[in-house]
């Protein structure tokens, strides 16, 4: 089975603050995401990236930025925490290589911004 | 942008019962997913049925697709207490260029209770 692994299952911190979200996925899989959960809006895709070093924008990438390094890892940045940035943010990871495949989530980050 | 539109937004049953599910969507699409989430915790893929696909079973799940109408339906059937979680839809179109990366457009879901 594949595994995605986020490194905090809750998060406070402090506006302004620079606040890192880790995403690690054991399957080799090319594509990973980062998504934002809120009530009443579903999840909303963040930033995507589908190589090291590739990322693309998702619907609502403003205040964010993100940083694949190693195949493995998918990391999310908030540059300057501000507190409407309070949300669950999840990741996932996708094998493109064989048809249609559905996206393995983590289990997810409970972010508390103060 | 969210394509997907869930359909009742909550859902409170007896277990036993049936419950179903709707989901609309505005653009074409080359697949269909259904996922579930329990309270808390991460999406957990249920079923997936392609553009081609009218139907599609998995033990007590049967989702069915109507590309003409632009909508699935999930249904669940002889619900039990531990269904009770959030279903999503989520739509996977092919970009220009025919990729598509496995980007998926989620609903916004619907809470489905299962009273013991």
């Amino acid at each position: 089975d594949v595994k995605v692994t986020q490194s905090s299952r809750y998060l406070v911190k402090r506006t302004g603050e620079k606040v890192f979200l880790e995403c690690v996925q054991d399957m080799d899989h090319e594509n990973m995401f980062w998504y934002r959960q809120d009530p009443g809006l579903g999840l909303r895709l963040i930033y995507f990236s589908y190589d090291v070093k590739m990322k693309e924008k998702g619907d609502i990438p403003e205040g964010y930025s993100v940083s694949r390094e190693k195949k493995e890892r998918f990391s999310l940045i908030l540059e300057s925490a501000s507190t409407n940035q309070t949300s669950m943010y999840l990741c996932a990871s996708y094998y493109p290589g064989v048809g249609n495949q559905p996206q393995h989530f983590g289990d997810g980050t409970r972010l508390s911004i103060l | 942008s969210q394509q997907g539109e869930e359909d009742p937004q909550a859902l409170s049953i007896q277990e036993g019962e049936n419950a179903t599910m709707n989901c609309s969507y505005k653009t074409s699409i080359n697949n269909l997913q259904w996922y579930r989430q329990n309270s808390g915790r991460g999406l957990v893929h249920l079923i997936l049925i392609r553009s081609n696909e009218r139907e599609k079973h998995s033990g007590r799940l049967r989702v069915t697709l109507d590309t003409s109408k632009k909508s699935s339906s999930l249904l669940i059937t002889a619900s039990r207490a531990a269904d009770t979680a959030s279903y999503f839809c989520a739509t996977g179109s092919l970009l220009a260029g025919g990729t598509s990366y496995g980007k998926l457009t989620f609903g916004q879901g619907t809470i489905l209770t299962v009273h013991p």
